[in-house]
């Protein structure tokens, strides 16, 4: 059964630092993963989706990648902004027809 | 990219009554549904997987007879808490999927406080 962890469950960093979440998986066997933002008291924004046949996706300051064989993903972000702060979870699939489970997430506060 | 939408996106109810919540896809049709829980500060655990035309699968720990799900349609599945209890109050989330896409579409989610 797959099992998706989140290190750190925290993060504070000031604003124009970069930084990395990390995300690990125990079946390397994935189908794809995916990253989202949740605010507070809210949904689920996609962030970036990674195939299984890919090892890193792009979207503005925001870059995913995908170890398949070490079961890890990390979510780089760039030049962080106070409107970054959110919760971030990774996602891991198994196959088209099983749903996503979802690590506990990593709440990031970008300091002014 | 595609919708999905949730009705109502949050109720209030009292101890003992029933609440249908409601997950649509608005631009295809959804052979999956799948419906995830969040209790606050926690992350988003599956309780149950749907398929149109058949009875939905549950996760361990999740009582079907409390939480039934129906999904009659290609572009819709109902949740439904019946006797809603305090410990029920959470946040709903429903995803849906078809074959063709490797990508789950998530719903805004319904947040269910019961008195």
């Amino acid at each position: 059964k797959q099992e998706v962890t989140q290190i750190p469950a925290a993060l504070s960093v000031p604003e124009g630092e970069n930084l990395v979440l990390n995300c690990s998986f125990t079946d390397s066997a994935i189908y794809n993963l995916q990253w989202f933002r949740q605010d507070p008291g809210k949904g689920l924004t996609s962030l970036l989706l990674i195939q299984s046949s890919q090892r890193e996706q792009t979207s503005g300051r925001l870059n995913a990648s995908l170890d398949k064989s070490s079961g890890r993903s990390t979510l780089y972000i760039a030049a962080s902004q106070p409107g970054d702060s959110a919760t971030y979870l990774c996602a891991a699939r198994n196959s088209g027809n099983t749903p996503l489970v979802f690590g506990k997430g990593t709440r990031l506060s970008v300091i002014a | 990219g595609a919708v999905v939408s949730q009705h109502p996106s949050w109720v209030i109810c009292k101890s003992g009554t029933s609440v249908k919540i409601e997950c649509r896809s608005l631009d295809f049709q959804a052979t999956t549904m799948f419906w995830y829980r969040q209790f606050p500060k926690q992350s988003l655990m599956l309780m149950a997987t749907s398929n149109e035309g058949s009875k939905a699968t549950y996760e361990q720990g999740v009582e079907k007879d409390k939480f039934l799900i129906n999904h009659a349609s290609l572009t819709l599945s109902t949740l439904t808490v019946t006797s809603a209890h305090p410990e029920d109050s959470s946040f709903y989330i429903c995803s849906a999927s078809r074959p063709s896409y490797s990508e789950q579409f998530f719903g805004p989610g319904t947040r269910l406080t019961v008195l």
